[in-house]
């Protein structure tokens, strides 16, 4: 069955210091693969998304997140953290022949000044 | 655009009344989703439809709950009755076709919570 792993429940950076958030995908065929910011009490924002081509893939607020495929990971990164980045992040799989979006359990990140 | 459009955005009630739960999705999009976000399950999909027609409602927890689409600009999801193992935040989604990697746009939420 398909199935995606967040392995980080909660991360604290330091404003400034780099991030790289993880997630792990269990998918038969070719992924689509996506990253969603949720800032309290909002809905879930697009970052990126991949689907062929490129594996490094940026996205918008200076996200960038590569696709291995030999490691079943799409990991989240950004070079440099803003304290406007504390926000839950989920990365999901999308069902090619169905549309339907699987969720991981979601990353909560803190940012430290 | 407004992008899609969910009410009300908070709702309380009491354990056994009826919950209606509405959206507007993003004016073009054939595809709507309803989710549920909790704290122990995560996000999961409860149903969505393509074209108006309900696909596939194999996350919809049991009979107390019911979704409909009468036209591409409207949904609702229902609970009677409701319970307090209900509350969560409900969030609904649209995209413009079924496809996989269609970017779903997600509303802001209903956060209900059912004393």
């Amino acid at each position: 069955a398909q199935s995606v792993t967040q392995p980080d429940i909660h991360i604290t950076v330091s404003e400034g210091a780099s991030l790289e958030l993880r997630c792990n995908y269990s998918y038969g065929a070719t992924p689509y693969l996506f990253w969603y910011v949720q800032s309290p009490g909002q809905g879930l924002q697009l970052l990126l998304k991949y689907f062929s081509g490129d594996t490094l893939v940026q996205g918008i607020k200076g996200f960038e997140a590569e696709f291995k495929r030999s490691q079943s990971s799409f990991n989240l990164r950004k070079p440099s953290v803003h304290w406007s980045d504390a926000a839950e992040y989920f990365c999901a799989v999308g069902e090619s022949n169905t549309g339907k979006l699987i969720f991981g359990q979601g990353t909560t990140l803190q940012v430290k000044p | 655009d407004a992008g899609v459009i969910q009410s009300p955005r908070h709702e309380v009630t009491e354990m056994g009344q009826e919950v209606t739960l509405r959206c507007k999705p993003i004016s073009g999009h054939n595809s709507l989703f309803w989710y549920r976000q909790t704290m122990m399950r995560g996000l999961e999909l409860l149903i969505y439809f393509n074209n108006n027609v309900p696909i596939d409602d194999s996350g919809m927890p049991e009979d107390r709950f019911s979704a409909k689409m009468p036209n591409a600009s409207f949904s609702t999801l229902k609970i009677q009755p409701s319970e307090p193992r209900d509350s969560a935040v409900y969030f609904c989604a649209s995209s413009s076709t079924s496809g996989g990697r269609e970017t779903q746009y997600f509303g802001p939420g209903t956060r209900l919570l059912v004393l």
